[in-house]
């Protein structure tokens, strides 16, 4: 268990609905990253938050979008969905002896129909 | 743009083989992460490398990172059916990781 938690765990939805993905990080972790697996790409970066404020964008749609609380949770948000945006979603937070280890979190499956 | 290459993409070898997976760049990294990941679920991490030439060890798992910082490779030694999985190495820079896209492993009994 990485201490990070993602829900829900599975989502199907249909095209042209909006989701949210909800993420916490450790505990005492600030840094919460998203990130999108699909069979062909990979895994993507998708953006980045500290401390509740936006870092780093990676290869994130204009009708997906994120913010993380002031609690440290994040959400992750996607709208008009296509069927290319079914893929599993995962949320990292980032700590440990090196600054650039990240853990991830179980994850959330999306499918689109 | 950094990249990181995987290779091979596929591996499927018997239990008790050995084998060793790559991981290369043409960009430095300060650190490199492996990562292990089970069909469905999040990558967990493996070893963290930060010093070029540095070789770490996790029982039958051995991790080299290249001298110029830019290359990695993980060794396992006698494979079992639960070394099953996507090996993914990631590139640390800027407080951001750049993924390979993994070496999918099969240890069969």
């Amino acid at each position: 268990d990485s201490g990070v938690t993602q829900t829900p765990k599975h989502l199907i939805t249909a095209t042209g609905q909006r989701v949210t993905l909800r993420c916490s990080p450790r505990s005492g972790d600030l840094s919460v990253y998203w990130y999108q697996q699909s069979l062909d790409q990979g895994l993507q970066f998708l953006i980045h938050y500290y401390n509740g404020e936006e870092r780093a964008k990676g290869n994130i749609l204009e009708r997906f979008s994120a913010q993380q609380f002031p609690d440290l949770h994040s959400e992750l948000n996607l709208s008009s969905l296509e069927l290319g945006d079914s893929a599993l979603y995962f949320c990292a937070s980032r700590g440990g002896t090196n600054y650039n280890e990240q853990f991830f979190g179980p994850g959330t499956r999306l499918t689109v129909l | 743009t950094q990249l990181l290459e995987q290779s091979p993409q596929f591996l499927s070898i018997q239990e008790g083989e050995n084998l060793t997976v790559y991981c290369n760049s043409s960009s430095v990294f300060s650190s490199l992460q492996w990562y292990r990941q089970e069909p469905g679920e999040g990558p967990v991490l493996l070893v963290t490398v930060v010093t070029g030439g540095e070789v770490k060890k996790l029982k039958r798992l051995t991790f080299q990172f290249g001298d110029a910082r830019k290359d990695s490779s993980l060794h396992i030694t006698a494979a079992q059916p639960g070394d099953t999985g996507l090996y993914l190495c990631a590139g640390g820079s800027n407080y951001k990781l750049t993924f390979g896209k993994g070496t999918l492993l099969t240890v069969n009994p």
